[in-house]
Parts: C-alpha cells; structure tokens; sequence
C-alpha cells in the first residue's frame, strides 16, 4: 500500500500571501495525484489531478506541481475562502486508493 | 448536471451489518469509463477509501477492510449499495460516495454531501 504523508499538518499564512503544501508518497506514483479542498462539514472538492491539471472551475491561483515522490500544491495569493483542509491522493497503483492525512490551511 | 445523494442508517449498533445506498443522477453507470466508490471520514479525521465499481461491474475494496465489504449496482435505478458487516464504534465516521469518470483518472470529481454513521449500542 502506497502510504501518503503531507506536511505541515497546519499551516498559517496570511490573506493575501503564498500557500505552499506537500505530499510526499512512499514509493513513486507517477503523475497520478490528486489534490482535494475541504471546508467544514462539506465534502471535499476536486482542484488538481495529473499532479498539475486543474479540474473544471478551479481558480488560476491553485497549481500543482512535481512527479514521483514529491508534490507540491501551491495557493498564489490566499482568499478567505480558501482556508480549509487540504488532501493529496495517489491513483498509480491500487487498491488501495490512499489520501493523506491533510494540511489544515488556516489564518495567520 | 451531476448529483450523488448517501441515504441510510444514522445509528446502528456494534455487530450489525450496514447498509447505505447512493443515488445519483447526470450520468449512467452504464457508460464506459464511469465509476462510483465509497469513501469514509471519522471525526475529525482523514479521508479513507472503501470501495469503487465501474461500469463493467468490476469492483474493489480496501484492503483492510475488503472481508466486511460488498459493493453493488443497480443500473436501472442509478444507485450504488456498500454493506459493510460487523459494525464497531471505530466505524462511526462520515460515509460519502463519489463519482469517478476513468478518463480523468481515479480521481472523485464529483462528491455526496455524506451521511454521518454513528456506532453505538
């Protein structure tokens, strides 16, 4: 089973400011990771799959980046409504289809 | 327009097996690359995957918990049944299913707003 770690487990940035999250998977997953928003008690919504392609209506200020082990997923300039949990996902080899434990993004 | 809708059982109590049905409308079952799955989140933790079938009635199951779970559709009714045996409090979490369209990977666009299952005698 491909075990995914993200890190920090809570970041605190300021609105306005750069959001950089990571996901490191423990064996290589290719490209195929997937990234998900969170906000409290809603279901989590698709931004980024491919590593690095934005699903339909996610804003231009959320990219993702990396390939392998290592990934990245990068808020240029932090909205209100963008503090939230993020996850990461691995769909290279399975099952198990495998998340991370989150990054809570909150305000700094 | 795509829309997945949980019902089923907000209690059950520890040993019963449960049972949640997923309703969805804005695409078939039927159609080739198209695949439902379950996915469950305990309070205030982690996501964790459970369970997918795909248009061809393939289907998959964690690995840990594959011996308590069944998955099954019914494409004449747009629904998508997860039973899951022996039910224990550390089952408590909330159930969510998902569309997956293959083409864009295993990835879930498309997402319920979830049922909360509690376990608890």
């Amino acid at each position: 089973e491909i075990v995914m770690t993200q890190s920090p487990a809570t970041l605190s940035v300021s609105p306005g400011e750069r959001a950089t999250l990571s996901c490191r998977a423990s064996q290589s997953v290719s490209s195929n990771l997937a990234w998900y928003q969170q906000k409290p008690g809603q279901a989590p919504r698709l931004l980024i799959y491919g590593a690095s392609t934005r699903a339909t209506g996610i804003p231009a200020r959320f990219s993702g980046s990396g390939s392998g082990t290592e990934f990245t997923l990068t808020i240029s300039s932090l909205q209100s409504e963008d503090f939230a949990v993020y996850y990461c996902q691995q769909y290279n080899n399975w099952p198990p289809l495998t998340f991370g434990q989150g990054t809570k993004l909150e305000i700094k | 327009q795509v829309t997945l809708r949980e019902s089923g059982p907000a209690l059950v109590k520890p040993t019963q097996t449960l049972t949640l049905t997923c309703t969805f409308s804005g695409f078939s079952l039927s159609t080739s690359g198209m695949c439902v799955s379950w996915i469950r989140q305990p309070p205030g933790k982690a996501l964790e995957w459970l369970a997918l079938i795909d248009w061809d009635d393939d289907k998959y199951y964690s690995t840990s918990l594959k011996t308590r779970l069944t998955i099954s559709k019914d494409t004449s009714k747009n629904q998508v049944v997860l039973t899951m045996t022996n039910m224990d409090p550390v089952d408590t979490a909330t159930y969510y299913c998902a569309r997956i369209l293959y083409s864009s990977g295993w990835v879930f666009d498309y997402w319920g707003q979830g049922t909360l299952v509690t376990v608890s005698s």
